[in-house]
């Protein structure tokens, strides 16, 4: 079975920094671009940060741009989420997602990670 | 940014019943728009890429329709699964942006 798998998440203080993990299986990681995508508690999804299949492409939402690192390691079918200078609407569950198309930042999301929930609070 | 707008944003509807949730884009987006179902506490799960292409293992009563700026799900004939949020999402430009919801509950 495709599948996705975060962890890394926690509770962190403001200002703090963050590692999120996603690892893949069941699927040929290094074809397909990966994003991450957070919900806050209660509310919508926020696209957060996409990288191409080959790491050569990197998106990233303004909201987070500066504070926050998308990369991957294909030999080890992960994709991560270096979360620095953290403020308290960071706070939400953070989703790991598969392109539905190979090669292709394309941007429809075939295959999600159950989440994994980052509270940012002193 | 492209701006997305759904509409209602809560629905009450019986099973059986056929509903439709409309999805406005701020730009024209072309047919690079998506529909997710999400159940409290789960991941969205991906119902329609490309405006009106039916995600592999979704059932039929799903549909999509629209082009440019408007969008519509439609869903047939409600059943006890399909009560959960919808979200459109447009990947045409960054950043990629969802709408803000629609909840479909039980009349």
């Amino acid at each position: 079975e495709v599948r996705l798998l975060e962890s890394g998440g926690g509770l962190v203080q403001p200002g703090g920094s963050l590692r999120l993990s996603c690892v893949a299986s069941e699927f040929n990681f290094n074809t397909y671009a990966m994003t991450w995508v957070r919900q806050a508690p209660g509310k919508g999804l926020e696209w957060v940060s996409s990288m191409s299949a080959n790491s050569v492409t990197t998106q990233y939402a303004d909201s987070v741009k500066g504070r926050f690192t998308i990369s991957r390691d294909n030999s080890k079918s992960t994709l991560y989420l270096e979360m620095s200078s953290l403020r308290a609407d960071d706070t939400a569950v953070y989703y790991c997602a598969k392109d539905r198309e190979q090669w292709l930042l394309r941007g429809a999301f075939d295959v999600w990670g159950q989440g994994t929930m980052v509270t940012v609070s002193s | 940014d492209t701006q997305m707008t759904q509409t209602p944003s809560t629905l009450s509807a019986s099973l059986g019943a056929g509903v439709t949730i409309t999805c406005r884009a701020s730009q024209n987006i072309g047919n690079w728009l998506a529909w997710y179902q999400q159940k409290p506490g789960k991941a969205p799960k991906l119902l329609i890429y490309r405006a009106s292409s039916l995600e592999n293992g979704v059932p039929s009563r799903f549909s999509g329709s629209g082009s440019g700026t408007e969008f519509t799900l439609t869903i047939s004939s409600l059943q006890p699964d399909d009560f959960a949020t919808y979200y459109c999402q447009q990947y045409k430009t960054y950043p990629w942006t969802f709408g803000q919801g629609t909840k479909v509950e039980i009349k």
